[in-house]
Protein backbone atom coordinates (compact mmCIF):
# COMPACT_ATOMS: atom_id res chain seq x y z
CA UNK A 1 0.00 0.00 0.00
CA UNK A 2 1.46 3.06 -1.17
CA UNK A 3 1.60 5.53 1.76
CA UNK A 4 -0.36 8.53 0.41
CA UNK A 5 -2.44 7.69 -2.69
CA UNK A 6 -4.18 10.19 -4.81
CA UNK A 7 -6.50 10.16 -7.76
CA UNK A 8 -3.82 10.74 -10.36
CA UNK A 9 -7.61 12.11 -12.93
CA UNK A 10 -7.41 14.28 -14.67
CA UNK A 11 -10.19 16.25 -12.96
CA UNK A 12 -11.71 18.45 -15.00
CA UNK A 13 -14.48 20.75 -13.89
CA UNK A 14 -15.52 24.30 -15.61
CA UNK A 15 -14.39 27.91 -14.70
CA UNK A 16 -16.26 28.75 -11.29
CA UNK A 17 -16.55 25.61 -10.28
CA UNK A 18 -15.56 24.19 -7.17
CA UNK A 19 -12.73 21.78 -7.69
CA UNK A 20 -12.18 18.94 -5.07
CA UNK A 21 -9.21 17.00 -4.64
CA UNK A 22 -8.74 14.27 -2.12
CA UNK A 23 -5.80 12.25 -0.18
CA UNK A 24 -5.79 9.37 1.56
CA UNK A 25 -2.84 8.39 3.63
CA UNK A 26 -1.76 4.92 5.31
CA UNK A 27 0.17 6.16 8.17
CA UNK A 28 -1.98 6.82 11.12
CA UNK A 29 0.55 8.63 13.30
CA UNK A 30 1.08 11.60 10.57
CA UNK A 31 0.73 15.28 11.70
CA UNK A 32 1.36 17.16 9.19
CA UNK A 33 -0.26 17.95 6.02
CA UNK A 34 0.82 19.96 3.06
CA UNK A 35 -0.85 20.65 -0.58
CA UNK A 36 1.26 21.81 -3.37
CA UNK A 37 0.53 22.82 -6.70
CA UNK A 38 3.15 21.67 -9.71
CA UNK A 39 2.82 23.46 -13.45
CA UNK A 40 4.41 21.61 -16.02
CA UNK A 41 7.99 21.34 -16.21
CA UNK A 42 8.01 23.66 -12.53
CA UNK A 43 8.94 23.18 -9.15
CA UNK A 44 5.95 22.11 -6.42
CA UNK A 45 5.02 25.26 -4.80
CA UNK A 46 3.19 25.03 -1.73
CA UNK A 47 -0.81 26.33 -1.05
CA UNK A 48 -1.41 25.08 1.91
CA UNK A 49 -0.85 22.72 5.24
CA UNK A 50 -2.69 21.32 7.64
CA UNK A 51 -1.94 19.75 11.27
CA UNK A 52 -5.33 19.79 13.03
CA UNK A 53 -8.88 18.24 12.23
CA UNK A 54 -11.56 20.27 10.50
CA UNK A 55 -11.02 22.91 7.81
CA UNK A 56 -8.16 25.72 7.23
CA UNK A 57 -9.37 27.96 4.68
CA UNK A 58 -7.19 30.80 2.71
CA UNK A 59 -8.78 32.41 0.14
CA UNK A 60 -10.57 30.33 -2.66
CA UNK A 61 -8.57 27.26 -1.08
CA UNK A 62 -9.45 25.05 1.57
CA UNK A 63 -8.20 21.83 3.18
CA UNK A 64 -9.75 19.57 5.47
CA UNK A 65 -8.34 16.93 7.61
CA UNK A 66 -10.24 14.11 8.91
CA UNK A 67 -7.74 12.14 10.92
CA UNK A 68 -9.66 9.32 12.20
CA UNK A 69 -10.10 8.57 8.24
CA UNK A 70 -6.98 8.96 7.55
CA UNK A 71 -7.91 11.52 4.59
CA UNK A 72 -7.20 15.03 3.64
CA UNK A 73 -8.97 17.54 1.23
CA UNK A 74 -8.32 20.18 -1.07
CA UNK A 75 -11.24 22.50 -2.11
CA UNK A 76 -10.48 25.33 -5.08
CA UNK A 77 -13.71 27.50 -4.75
CA UNK A 78 -14.34 29.56 -8.11
CA UNK A 79 -11.49 27.67 -10.08
CA UNK A 80 -10.13 29.74 -12.85
CA UNK A 81 -7.96 28.32 -15.36
CA UNK A 82 -4.80 29.07 -14.18
CA UNK A 83 -5.39 26.47 -11.31
CA UNK A 84 -4.86 23.66 -13.76
CA UNK A 85 -1.92 22.16 -12.76
CA UNK A 86 -1.19 18.89 -11.05
CA UNK A 87 -1.90 19.09 -7.41
CA UNK A 88 0.52 16.90 -4.89
CA UNK A 89 -0.87 15.95 -1.57
CA UNK A 90 2.36 15.56 0.63
CA UNK A 91 2.76 13.91 4.46
CA UNK A 92 5.38 14.01 7.31
CA UNK A 93 5.13 10.45 7.87
CA UNK A 94 6.00 9.72 11.63
CA UNK A 95 9.73 8.12 12.34
CA UNK A 96 10.62 10.24 9.40
CA UNK A 97 13.28 12.86 9.31
CA UNK A 98 10.49 14.86 8.32
CA UNK A 99 10.80 14.86 4.94
CA UNK A 100 7.79 14.72 3.23
CA UNK A 101 6.23 11.65 1.50
CA UNK A 102 3.96 12.72 -2.14
CA UNK A 103 1.40 11.22 -3.62
CA UNK A 104 1.32 10.40 -7.38
CA UNK A 105 -0.76 14.36 -7.86
CA UNK A 106 -3.99 14.64 -9.51
CA UNK A 107 -4.19 16.76 -12.65
CA UNK A 108 -6.66 19.28 -12.71
CA UNK A 109 -8.01 21.11 -15.93
CA UNK A 110 -10.34 24.10 -15.17
CA UNK A 111 -12.01 24.49 -18.61
CA UNK A 112 -13.25 27.89 -19.73
CA UNK B 1 9.89 34.48 1.14
CA UNK B 2 12.66 32.59 1.36
CA UNK B 3 14.51 31.44 -1.51
CA UNK B 4 16.30 28.46 -2.68
CA UNK B 5 17.92 28.26 -6.01
CA UNK B 6 19.07 25.69 -8.05
CA UNK B 7 21.41 25.22 -10.79
CA UNK B 8 21.76 24.95 -13.99
CA UNK B 9 18.37 24.66 -14.58
CA UNK B 10 18.69 22.10 -17.34
CA UNK B 11 21.10 20.40 -18.60
CA UNK B 12 22.15 17.91 -21.33
CA UNK B 13 25.09 15.60 -21.39
CA UNK B 14 26.76 12.65 -23.02
CA UNK B 15 26.28 9.07 -21.54
CA UNK B 16 28.95 7.94 -19.13
CA UNK B 17 29.89 11.97 -17.88
CA UNK B 18 29.33 13.27 -14.95
CA UNK B 19 26.86 16.32 -13.65
CA UNK B 20 27.05 18.08 -10.58
CA UNK B 21 23.89 20.06 -9.59
CA UNK B 22 23.27 22.79 -7.34
CA UNK B 23 21.35 23.60 -4.47
CA UNK B 24 21.60 26.81 -2.12
CA UNK B 25 19.36 28.66 0.11
CA UNK B 26 19.90 32.41 -0.75
CA UNK B 27 18.24 34.13 2.60
CA UNK B 28 18.14 31.44 4.90
CA UNK B 29 20.50 29.15 6.55
CA UNK B 30 19.79 25.23 6.08
CA UNK B 31 20.93 22.31 8.03
CA UNK B 32 18.56 20.13 6.03
CA UNK B 33 18.39 20.23 2.29
CA UNK B 34 16.17 17.20 0.33
CA UNK B 35 16.61 15.65 -3.04
CA UNK B 36 13.92 14.59 -5.15
CA UNK B 37 13.85 12.86 -8.85
CA UNK B 38 10.65 13.21 -10.73
CA UNK B 39 10.10 11.56 -13.77
CA UNK B 40 7.33 12.21 -16.41
CA UNK B 41 3.87 12.32 -14.82
CA UNK B 42 5.12 10.34 -12.02
CA UNK B 43 5.14 12.16 -8.31
CA UNK B 44 8.65 13.50 -6.10
CA UNK B 45 10.36 10.88 -5.51
CA UNK B 46 12.51 11.14 -2.08
CA UNK B 47 16.31 10.13 -2.85
CA UNK B 48 18.40 11.57 -0.12
CA UNK B 49 18.41 13.70 2.62
CA UNK B 50 21.64 15.89 3.35
CA UNK B 51 22.56 16.93 6.65
CA UNK B 52 25.24 19.61 6.38
CA UNK B 53 28.86 18.50 7.72
CA UNK B 54 27.47 14.72 7.53
CA UNK B 55 26.86 11.68 5.08
CA UNK B 56 23.91 12.35 3.93
CA UNK B 57 20.94 9.49 4.03
CA UNK B 58 19.85 7.34 0.86
CA UNK B 59 16.31 6.25 0.52
CA UNK B 60 16.30 2.59 -0.73
CA UNK B 61 17.13 1.67 -3.90
CA UNK B 62 19.29 5.14 -4.38
CA UNK B 63 23.14 4.46 -5.05
CA UNK B 64 24.98 6.37 -3.04
CA UNK B 65 28.34 5.68 -5.55
CA UNK B 66 26.06 7.28 -8.31
CA UNK B 67 24.57 10.43 -6.79
CA UNK B 68 26.84 11.62 -4.37
CA UNK B 69 25.80 14.57 -2.72
CA UNK B 70 27.88 17.09 -0.51
CA UNK B 71 26.40 19.16 1.75
CA UNK B 72 29.45 21.37 2.84
CA UNK B 73 27.84 24.20 4.34
CA UNK B 74 24.49 25.81 5.56
CA UNK B 75 23.83 27.15 2.31
CA UNK B 76 24.77 24.70 -0.34
CA UNK B 77 24.48 21.10 -1.32
CA UNK B 78 25.55 19.65 -4.63
CA UNK B 79 24.05 16.33 -6.36
CA UNK B 80 26.66 14.73 -8.53
CA UNK B 81 25.35 12.31 -11.04
CA UNK B 82 28.50 9.89 -11.64
CA UNK B 83 28.29 7.75 -14.97
CA UNK B 84 25.27 9.10 -16.41
CA UNK B 85 22.71 6.97 -18.08
CA UNK B 86 19.77 7.98 -20.22
CA UNK B 87 17.83 6.40 -17.65
CA UNK B 88 18.93 8.90 -15.61
CA UNK B 89 17.32 11.98 -17.41
CA UNK B 90 14.78 13.13 -14.92
CA UNK B 91 13.77 16.04 -13.48
CA UNK B 92 16.08 17.10 -10.07
CA UNK B 93 14.20 19.19 -7.45
CA UNK B 94 16.10 20.23 -4.26
CA UNK B 95 14.38 21.48 -0.93
CA UNK B 96 15.66 23.12 2.04
CA UNK B 97 13.94 24.12 5.29
CA UNK B 98 15.72 26.43 7.77
CA UNK B 99 16.73 26.30 11.13
CA UNK B 100 13.85 26.54 12.68
CA UNK B 101 12.53 23.55 11.30
CA UNK B 102 9.60 25.38 9.61
CA UNK B 103 8.79 25.52 5.97
CA UNK B 104 9.98 23.72 3.26
CA UNK B 105 10.87 25.86 0.07
CA UNK B 106 11.79 23.90 -3.03
CA UNK B 107 14.34 24.96 -5.77
CA UNK B 108 13.72 25.35 -9.97
CA UNK B 109 14.07 22.14 -10.21
CA UNK B 110 17.13 20.69 -12.46
CA UNK B 111 16.31 18.75 -15.80
CA UNK B 112 18.63 16.34 -17.05
CA UNK B 113 18.61 15.15 -20.69
CA UNK B 114 21.05 12.15 -20.49
CA UNK B 115 21.94 11.09 -24.63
Amino acid sequence: QKEVEQNSGPLSVPEGAIASLNCTYSDRGSQSFFWYRQYSGKSPELIMFIYSNGDKEDGRFTAQLNKASQYVSLLIRDSQPSDSATYLCAVIVSGSARQLTFGSGTQLTVLP
Amino acid sequence: GAVVSQHPSWVICKSGTSVKIECRSLDFQATTMFWYRQFPKQSLMLMATSNEGSKATYEQGVEKDKFLINHASLTLSTLTVTSAHPEDSSFYICSARDLSGGELFFGEGSRLTVL
